[in-house]
């Protein structure tokens, strides 16, 4: 079973504007990371936040966390038409859960 | 450094047919996963492997999929008889250990069955 509930499944914004994407999750966890899949190719890692965290940034992106919702948010600025892809977050549980659990994914589509 | 090598890419079989996949992870990785991507969802764990040591293969149906990892390196995911609700895509993965949290991802092998 799949652990992350993503919001929205799909958004659709214009070049240059914001996206935000939301994930929620049901049990405690070690890390929460998020990766990026464009059409016909694996998954890309995009960044990590541990569950001590509460913010991250890298690049045009930032990552908040909050444990006490079991909710992160992905925030990319000043959106790009090669931002276009399928966004999936990824637990990774507490203490001897080594597995990755993933969303179902926000499909963002940049329109120029 | 080159990445997580997949192949086939792509593949078609009729239903009860046979079918195998071919993962090379990245050089150094100990840890290797297969992980199942039905069309709209997010990836699913099938088996993890440290080394040639099988992790976790909780979510594996064990009465038609199989994997191996026999010298630790590369690794097959077979599935023998193939329904159509096996339809994905079939990602392979590494990390450097099992404590390593970024993981890896090949391409994929995209499989129809009919």
């Amino acid at each position: 079973s799949q652990q992350g509930e993503e919001d929205p499944q799909a958004l659709s914004i214009q070049e240059g504007e914001n996206a935000t994407m939301n994930c929620s999750y049901k049990t405690s966890i070690n890390n929460l990371q998020w990766y990026r899949q464009n059409s016909g190719r694996g998954l890309v890692h995009l960044i990590l936040i541990r569950s001590n965290e509460r913010e991250k940034h890298s690049g045009r992106l930032r990552v908040t966390l909050d444990t006490s919702k079991k909710s992160s948010s992905l925030l990319i600025t000043a959106s790009r038409a090669a931002d276009t892809a399928s966004y999936f977050c990824a637990t990774r549980g507490g203490q001897g859960a080594q597995k990755l659990v993933f969303g179902q994914g926000t499909r963002l589509t940049i329109n120029p | 450094e080159a990445g997580v090598a997949q192949s086939p890419r792509y593949k078609i079989i009729e239903k009860r047919q046979s079918v195998a996949f071919w993962c090379n992870p990245i050089s150094g990785h100990a840890t290797l996963y297969w992980y199942q991507q039905i069309l709209g969802q997010g990836p699913k764990l099938l088996i993890q492997f440290q080394n040639n040591g099988v992790v976790d293969d909780s979510q594996l149906p064990k009465d038609r999929f199989s994997a191996e990892r026999l010298k630790g390196v590369d690794s097959t995911l077979k599935i023998q008889p193939a329904k159509l609700e096996d339809s994905a895509v079939y990602l392979c993965a590494s990390s450097l250990a099992l404590s390593t949290d970024t993981q890896y991802f090949g391409p994929g092998t995209r499989l129809t069955v009919l």
